[in-house]
């Protein structure tokens, strides 16, 4: 069965420092990764995600992430928070044309100090 | 183009009084999803469908029903409602299952006295 671990449940950056959230995984093939943000009372943005090719990949608000098959790991990075990324952030694991969607970590909170 | 769109946004419930959370949405997305929050769990899945007339069961199932009837909506039903069903309750769909690339709804609370 496939699983998610986020080992930080909470975070503490100041603004303009850099992130970085962990994000491991197991699953039996080539996985497909993605990045969620929940700001308070909200539903989940996708951050980004990744299927195949490049394993560094893009996303919205500055956001990037590295997929490392050796380490089974899809961290979360950004070079400088601003005090708008205070949310929760969730790692999700899908994969092999499957119907029955996403695993979910178990999210990182992240608090940004002035 | 609204997105996915839930109903209501909050709601208490005593035991044993059934409700359904609504969900629909606009992007004629084949794959359509339940997913419960709570705090320091992460989502669960509760059911999927993956197409008009077509349901599953997801990780947590028991105590709700789906129904597919359309493309556009996916209600959720609880029959008789539990204190262990406090939660938030998330929709979400994909152009096809095995997409992966998921759209949420804003999301219901629901607390169950």
């Amino acid at each position: 069965a496939q699983s998610v671990t986020q080992p930080d449940i909470h975070i503490t950056v100041s603004e303009g420092a850099s992130l970085e959230l962990r994000c491991n995984y197991s699953y039996g093939a080539t996985p497909y990764l993605f990045w969620y943000v929940q700001s308070p009372g909200q539903g989940l943005q996708l951050l980004l995600k990744y299927f195949s090719g490049d394993t560094l990949v893009q996303g919205i608000k500055g956001f990037e992430a590295e997929f490392k098959r050796s380490q089974s790991s899809f961290n979360l990075r950004k070079p400088s928070v601003h005090w708008s990324d205070a949310a929760e952030y969730f790692c999700a694991v899908g994969g092999g044309g499957g119907a029955d969607g996403l695993t979910f970590g178990k999210g990182t909170h992240l608090i940004i100090q002035p | 183009n609204a997105g996915v769109t839930q109903t209501p946004k909050f709601q208490v419930l005593k035991t044993g009084q059934s409700m359904t959370l609504q969900c629909a949405q606009d992007m004629n997305h084949e794959y359509m999803s339940w997913y419960r929050q709570d705090p320091g769990m992460g989502l669960r899945l509760i059911h999927y469908s993956v197409g008009a007339g077509i349901t599953d069961q997801g990780e947590v199932p028991n105590g709700y029903n789906v129904s597919r009837s359309t493309t556009e909506d996916f209600p959720l039903r609880l029959l008789s409602a539990a204190p262990s069903q406090t939660s938030v309750y998330f929709c979400a769909s994909s152009l096809l299952a095995g997409d992966y690339e998921q759209y949420f709804g804003p999301g219901t609370r629901l607390t169950v006295t």
